[in-house]
């Protein structure tokens, strides 16, 4: 079964600085790969998603993350943090529906 | 619009006890789940209801039943708690069950089972 790891359980950043938040996945089949922030006290909302074609995927709020087969990574980047982005980040996975495996979550926090 | 909504928002169990944990979207979708979260874990589904009248498990359906009311309505009932599903429980809803329809998620309910 796929699965995700999340480098990083917490990761601290200035305001301004470059968030890259790490997921390497594992699947025996072409992955769909997502990326969800959850806020304190809500439930998980998506950023970005990859599906096929381009493998560089732009989401809300200024993130993107970068497909890379060969490296079986799908990395999170923001090039300027605000503090408005301290929150969790899921990395998912997905091979077919109605199974979507989940990382354990990365913890942003951000520093005036 | 409110989106997917989640009653109650917290809740205190003896083991043993019974409770249902209910769902509803307003956004006109077809296909919901229930998820738990776990600390140090990723989201993992317990259940999940392509459309109305039909329900199957998840990757951790054990001491869980769930009931899709009508296509607004999906709850989860625990019928005898256990310390181990001390969790916080979310329900998400999609248009349809294919891997690219995106997840709208509740706000969750965090259940302590003592």
């Amino acid at each position: 079964a796929q699965s995700v790891t999340q480098l990083g359980s917490h990761v601290s950043v200035s305001e301004g600085a470059l968030v890259l938040l790490r997921c390497n996945y594992s699947s025996s089949v072409p992955p769909y790969l997502f990326w969800y922030v959850q806020y304190p006290n809500q439930g998980l909302q998506l950023l970005l998603k990859y599906t096929t074609g381009a493998t560089l995927v732009k989401g809300i709020n200024g993130f993107e993350a970068e497909f890379k087969k060969s490296e079986t990574s799908f990395h999170l980047t923001k090039p300027s943090a605000h503090m408005s982005d301290a929150a969790e980040y899921f990395c998912a996975v997905s091979e077919r529906d109605n199974d979507m495996r989940f990382g354990a979550g990365t913890r942003l926090t951000v520093k005036p | 619009n409110a989106g997917v909504t989640q009653t109650p928002k917290f809740q205190v169990l003896k083991t043993g006890q019974s409770m249902t944990l209910q769902c509803a979207q307003d956004m006109n979708h077809n296909s919901m789940y229930w998820y738990r979260q776990d600390p140090g874990m990723g989201l993992r589904l317990i259940y999940y209801s392509a459309s109305e009248g039909t329900t199957d498990k998840g990757e951790v359906p054990n001491g869980y039943n769930v009931s899709r009311l009508n296509k607004r309505e999906f709850s989860l009932r625990l019928e005898s708690a256990a310390p181990s599903q001390t969790s916080v429980y979310f329900c998400a809803s999609t248009t349809n069950m294919r891997v690219t329809d995106t997840q709208y998620f509740g706000p969750g309910t965090r259940l302590t089972v003592l």
